[in-house]
C-alpha cells in the first residue's frame, strides 16, 4: 500500500536516448510534483499539476515534457537526454485542500544517470 | 520572492548530544513552515509542520517553534542518535502564488556513537 510510487528506481542510458518516468499516488490527493535533486542534495522543483492541470511549470529545458493522465498520476517524458540531467528525481503529492497544511509526500525517487 | 536559508552542514555530533539547526525565510504572507528529513537511499519525508505564529511543531523528539518576529523555524532536538544521521530541510510553503514550495539546501548531520 505504498502511498507514492515511482518507476523505475533506477534509470542508465546513454546520451541522446528518450527515456519517461512514472508516477503514481493512492492518497486522493489533488496536486502532484517532480522534482529534481542534484548530487549535492540541493532539491529544485521543477513541475506541478492541480486536478490534471499544470499550474507550476519552473524554467525547465523543453525537453522535459510531464503529462497527467489524471489526478493519481504524473509521468515525466524526457527527450534527448544529456549528461546534465543525472540526477534523482523525484514524484511528491499534496493536497490543496482546507486545511492548507500542503504537507508532501514524496516517492522514493529515480535515479537517473546519463553515460 | 519566497526564500528559506538553512545552515550549512555537514554537522557532526556524539550520540545524546543537543541538535540544533538554524533556518530562517523570506516571505510575503503567512506561509505554513516545515522540516523535512531525507535517509539515506530514500525520498523525503514530513518530520514536523507549523501553519501559524508560535506554533510548535514536534516528532520524534524533533521540535521548532514558528518565530514571526524573527522569520525563523530552528530545528532542535534534545538528545540525538546513530539513527537520525540523514539530510533534513526547512521548507515553507506560501498561501499565494500557486502554493510553491520553497526547500532549503539541506543540512547534513552526521551522529557517532
Amino acid at each position: 500500500d505504498t502511498a507514492v510510487s515511482q518507476t523505475p528506481k533506477y534509470l542508465v542510458t546513454q546520451m541522446g536516448n528518450d527515456k519517461s518516468i512514472k508516477c503514481e499516488q493512492n492518497l486522493g490527493h489533488d496536486t502532484m510534483y517532480w522534482y529534481k535533486q542534484d548530487s549535492k542534495k540541493f532539491l529544485k522543483i521543477m513541475f506541478s499539476y492541480n486536478n490534471k492541470e499544470l499550474i507550476i511549470n519552473e524554467t525547465v529545458p523543453n525537453r522535459f515534457s510531464p503529462k497527467s493522465p489524471d489526478k493519481a498520476h504524473l509521468n515525466l517524458h524526457i527527450n534527448s537526454l544529456e549528461l546534465g540531467d543525472s540526477a534523482v528525481y523525484f514524484c511528491a503529492s499534496s493536497s490543496s485542500g482546507g486545511d492548507r497544511t500542503y504537507e508532501q509526500y514524496f516517492g522514493p525517487g529515480t535515479r537517473l544517470t546519463v553515460t | 520572492g519566497n526564500s528559506v536559508t538553512q545552515m550549512e552542514g555537514p554537522v557532526t555530533l556524539s550520540e545524546e548530544a543537543f541538535l540544533t539547526i538554524n533556518c530562517t525565510y523570506t516571505a510575503t504572507g503567512y506561509p505554513s513552515l516545515f522540516w523535512y528529513v531525507q535517509y539515506p537511499g530514500e525520498g523525503l519525508q514530513l518530520l514536523l509542520k507549523a501553519t501559524k505564529a508560535d506554533d510548535k511543531g514536534s516528532n520524534k523528539g524533533f521540535e521548532a517553534t514558528y518565530r514571526k518576529e524573527t522569520t525563523s523555524f530552528h530545528l532542535e532536538k534534545g538528545s540525538v542518535q546513530v539513527s537520525d544521521s540523514a539530510v533534513y530541510f526547512c521548507a515553507l510553503t506560501g498561501n499565494t502564488g500557486g502554493f510553491k514550495t520553497i526547500f532549503g539546501a539541506g543540512t547534513r548531520l552526521f551522529v557517532k556513537a
